[in-house]
């Protein structure tokens, strides 16, 4: 799986939009770009995915660049309760196969700040 | 409804027990995990099964049992536990539709060896 990198940390003032970038500049024309959270003390949590189109859902948008090297997650309207780890993880996906496994990075820690 | 419930949340023992967490879905998925994230925060997959058939085993020492009763139960057995063995243990399943799959993840157990 393609290794992702990612800013540390990242403040964002709440109700603004939160934009969340990651790198992935060896990403394969199979591999998705996945979004998971991890809120401080509890599991993690899906966000959203994308293999080559932007994507939306209730939660949040993936923007992937026409070269898939990069991406970013935005948060529309973020909240105190966005404050937490977010995780960029790039992989492919095989019926039953080892590749279904996800690899954690150490992610970006986003401070939602009143 | 709870989607991937652990049990117990909370197990504190002494050096040289054993001890067992257990996992269960309700989603239907036939594929399930132990993913371990230690003091540092580091989340890592341990094991996954698929349709209660092992397919991935990372480099964990064979202390860790995990057994799959049926395809909505993981439990996972630790022998002579040590105080390395300290961590989250968090269970996910997922399910592949469409080419990709989702993985959801348990509120994880939160293991303290004395």
């Amino acid at each position: 799986d393609a290794k992702t990198t990612q800013p540390p940390s990242m403040d964002c003032a709440e109700g603004r939009a939160a934009n969340l970038p990651c790198n992935h500049s060896t990403i394969s024309g199979n591999e998705y770009v996945y979004w998971y959270r991890q809120i401080h003390s509890q599991g993690p949590q899906y966000i959203i995915h994308g293999l080559k189109n932007n994507e939306t859902n209730e939660m949040a948008s993936l923007i992937i660049t026409e070269d898939r090297k990069s991406s970013t997650l935005i948060l529309p309207h973020a909240t105190l309760r966005d404050t937490a780890v977010y995780y960029c993880i790039v992989r492919s996906v095989g019926y039953g196969g080892a590749t279904n496994k996800l690899i954690f990075g150490t992610g970006t820690l986003l401070a939602v700040q009143p | 409804d709870t989607a991937v419930s652990q049990t117990p949340k909370y197990l504190v023992t002494q050096m040289g027990n054993d001890k067992s967490i257990k996992c269960e879905q309700n989603l239907g998925h036939d594929t399930m995990y132990w993913y371990k994230q230690d003091s540092k925060k580091f989340l890592k997959i341990m094991f996954s099964y698929n349709n209660k058939e092992l397919i991935i085993n990372e480099t964990v020492p064979n202390r860790f049992s995990p057994k799959s009763p049926d395809k909505a139960h993981l439990n996972l057995h630790i022998n002579s536990l040590e105080l390395g063995d300290s961590a989250v243990y968090f269970c996910a399943s997922s399910q592949i539709q469409g080419g990709t799959d989702t993985q959801y993840f348990g509120p994880g157990t939160r293991l303290t060896v004395l």
